[in-house]
């Protein structure tokens, strides 16, 4: 089944520890997305593609980076973890349009 | 700043009711609107989008648009308690990227 597929699905790491969080799809779809959601907060963009096109929000931290060596994979990097970063990491890809997400990479930071 | 407003709740209907979860949008230029059901710690998962003002029905789900009012609605016929989850509602804000509001939680009794 054509899907998105996120890894790990629990990452936990240390203050300031960097950590990489991955997330791959079979949908083949141009645009991917990395959001950030909090307990009963909205999904917040943090960055999408559009192909090769990044597009960085203006109010996502420094702390935070992207890469998307293909199509199929993308990954967030966290360089310097804090504990204000602890959330539910969600992965998104569209045709555009409608978006479809990953089951998401709960991060606790210690 | 572009916002997608809901109702935070809890709503809560009794099984077998109609359950009625409204959403507000900012940006009139937003062509596209999407509802997602998200159960506590899983990922949004896309239930309905619908593109032009008035009714879009799928099974016991029906999505409302007035886009004169930016009023989306959904409802949910013959709710029953796996229904339960918080509702995101999602504006279409062009240039690949949707604004979600931060849902409102459904409760459904037994």
């Amino acid at each position: 089944d054509a899907m998105v597929i996120q890894n790990p699905r629990y990452q936990v790491t240390q203050f300031g520890k960097p950590v990489t969080l991955s997330c791959s799809q079979t949908l083949n779809h141009n645009v991917m997305y990395w959001y950030q959601q909090k307990s009963s907060q909205a999904p917040k963009l943090l960055f999408h593609y559009y192909d090769k096109d990044f597009n960085n929000e203006a109010d996502t931290p420094d702390n935070f980076q992207s890469r998307r060596p293909n199509t199929s994979f993308c990954f967030l990097d966290i360089r310097s973890p804090g504990l204000g970063d602890a959330a539910m990491y969600l992965c998104a890809t569209s045709h555009p349009g409608e978006q479809f997400f990953g089951p998401g990479t709960r991060l606790t930071v210690l | 700043q572009k916002e997608v407003e809901q109702n935070s709740g809890p709503l809560s209907v009794p099984e077998g009711a109609i359950a009625s979860l409204n959403c507000t949008y900012s940006d009139r230029g937003s062509q596209s609107f999407f509802w997602y059901r998200q159960y506590s710690g899983k990922s949004p998962e896309l239930i309905m989008s619908i593109y032009s003002n008035g009714d879009k029905e799928d099974g016991r789900f029906t999505a409302q648009l007035n886009k004169a009012s930016q009023y989306v609605s959904l409802l949910i016929r013959d709710s029953q308690p796996s229904d339960s989850a918080t509702y995101l509602c999602a504006a279409d804000t062009g240039g690949f990227k949707t604004i979600f509001g931060a849902g409102t939680r459904l409760f459904v009794k037994a």
